[in-house]
């Protein structure tokens, strides 16, 4: 069974500029949470998607937004983009928003 | 107060011995508490899971789990180098607000 694939790997942005990140869950997965982790503040919560609607949000800035579509595949955007931004951007999927999230192995976002 | 504190190391130990990881978290609402592995560049792997209190073992690694002083550890024997990791504590509720937490994480190194 295909593990958690998310793309790119890795970007290379510019201030100012945005950037769309795809997560395509394990396969019957319908749950889908984002995550940014930098080395200063670990793993933040982003937000969550179940059945294409956003469940949960974390508390992040209106610039980064999401969605997921309706064979469950995700993809989160980040407008505006700041220095601060550059992080290890994480997707979990998990059977239903309760049950244990699987990480994929992340997008590497540097913004310049 | 953070939901969940993790001591992030890092911690060193020399190759065969055994490593003890903990958590301690406020929210008696947790029911699933999770480690997972996160290698440097890569995404958190899950290595261990248990619902409510107890232990659990999986070769070499023994979760467990006491919710009257709210505390979680990991226990690994005979460690290896290949441990070597940053090592994340999660916990989740199912009931009221649902919540996925995570600790900030251990920095394992493993001495040959």
């Amino acid at each position: 069974k295909a593990g958690v694939t998310q793309t790119p790997r890795y970007l290379i942005k510019t201030r100012g500029q945005q950037v769309t990140l795809s997560c395509s869950p394990i396969s019957g997965h319908r749950s889908v949470s984002w995550y940014q982790q930098t080395p200063g503040q670990g793993l933040q919560f982003l937000f969550e998607y179940f059945s294409e609607t956003q469940r949960n949000k974390g508390n992040f800035p209106g610039r980064f937004s999401g969605r997921q579509f309706s064979n469950s595949r995700s993809e989160m955007n980040v407008s505006t983009l700041e220095l601060g931004d550059s992080a290890l951007y994480l997707c979990a999927s998990s059977p239903t928003p309760q049950n244990i999230q699987y990480f994929g192995a992340g997008t590497r976002l540097s913004v310049l | 107060q953070k939901e969940v504190e993790q001591d992030p190391g890092p911690l060193s130990v020399p190759e065969g011995a055994i490593v003890s990881l903990n958590c301690t978290y406020s929210n008696s609402a947790f029911q699933y508490f999770m480690w997972y592995r996160q290698y440097s560049r890569k995404g958190p792997e899950l290595l261990m899971y248990t619902y409510s209190s107890g232990n659990k073992e999986d070769g070499r690694f023994t979760a467990q789990v006491d919710k009257s002083s709210k505390y979680i550890s990991l226990f690994i024997r005979d460690s290896q180098p290949s441990d070597s990791a940053t090592y994340l504590c999660a916990m989740s509720a199912s009931s009221g607000t649902y919540k996925y937490i995570f600790g900030t994480g251990t920095r394992l190194k493993v001495l040959a």
